[in-house]
C-alpha cells in the first residue's frame, strides 16, 4: 500500500533563516505531488504541484520555492523565511491519469519567531 | 479564477441531528468534486468524491453528497451525526487538471 511522510512534524525558526521540508511516497511510481498550506478559516492554499522529476509548477509566487529531486521525493525550501511563513504544511500525491483523490501527509506544523 | 465556497465556516449540532453542508464552486466545464474531512489530530482523508454518472454518492461512514451542475453545487449530507463526525469538512474541485482548488472548510462539532 501506498504511504506518503513528511518530516520534520513540527519546526520553530526564526526569521531570515533557511527551511527544508520534506515529503515522500512509498508505493508508488510517477505520482503527482503538492504542497499545500493550511491555516485556519482559509482552507487549503495550493502552492506547487509536480508531474515529475523536476518538473515544478508554482501557485502562489512567495517566498518559498519546491523542487523534485528523485521521482517520489518532493521538498519545500525558503532561502530566508519570513513571520508571514508561519502555518500547517501538507504534502499530497495522486496517481497519475484521470483526476483521482488526493492523499494527504501528516503536515508539518512551521512556526517563524 | 476557479474558486470553492463554503457557506458554514462553525456548526454545533446535537447528536441525531441531520447535517448539510454547503458547497459551491464557479467554474463551467467539466469538474470532479470531493469531500475530505480532517478529524482532530488525524490526516485529510477523502469521504466522497463524484466523477460522473449517479449525481448522488455516497462516501463513508453514512455521508451523502449530492451533485447539481445547474446550481454548482456539492452539498455534503447525513441524516443523523454522531459525535464522532466532529471534524473540519473540506470540499474540493478539480477541473481535470492537476489542479485541486479547494474551499475553506467547516468545522463541525458534535454535542453528546
Amino acid at each position: 500500500s501506498q504511504t506518503i511522510h513528511q518530516w520534520p512534524a513540527t519546526l520553530v525558526q526564526p526569521v531570515g533563516s533557511p527551511l527544508s521540508l520534506e515529503c515522500t511516497v512509498e508505493g508508488t511510481s510517477n505520482p503527482n505531488l503538492y504542497w499545500y498550506r493550511q491555516a485556519a478559516g482559509r482552507g487549503l492554499q495550493l502552492l506547487f504541484y509536480s508531474v515529475g522529476i523536476g518538473q515544478i509548477s508554482s501557485e502562489v509566487p512567495q517566498n518559498l520555492s519546491a523542487s523534485r529531486p528523485q521521482d517520489r521525493q518532493f521538498i519545500l525550501s525558503s532561502k530566508k523565511l519570513l513571520l508571514s511563513d508561519s502555518g500547517f504544511y501538507l504534502c499530497a500525491w495522486t496517481a497519475v491519469g484521470p483526476p483521482y483523490e488526493q492523499y494527504f501527509g501528516p503536515g508539518t506544523r512551521l512556526t517563524v519567531t | 479564477a476557479q474558486s470553492v465556497s463554503q457557506h458554514n465556516h462553525h456548526v454545533i449540532l446535537s447528536e441525531a441531528a441531520s447535517l448539510e453542508l454547503g458547497c459551491n464552486y464557479s467554474y463551467g466545464g467539466t469538474v470532479n468534486l470531493f469531500w475530505y474531512v480532517q478529524y482532530p489530530g488525524q490526516h485529510l482523508q477523502l469521504l466522497l468524491k463524484y466523477f460522473s454518472g449517479d449525481p448522488l454518492v455516497k462516501g463513508i461512514k453514512g455521508f451523502e453528497a449530492e451533485f447539481i451542475k445547474s446550481k454548482f453545487s456539492f452539498n455534503l449530507r447525513k441524516p443523523s451525526v454522531q459525535w464522532s463526525d466532529t471534524a473540519e469538512y473540506f470540499c474540493a474541485v478539480t477541473p481535470g487538471t492537476y489542479k485541486y482548488i479547494f474551499g475553506t472548510g467547516t468545522r463541525l462539532k458534535v454535542l453528546a
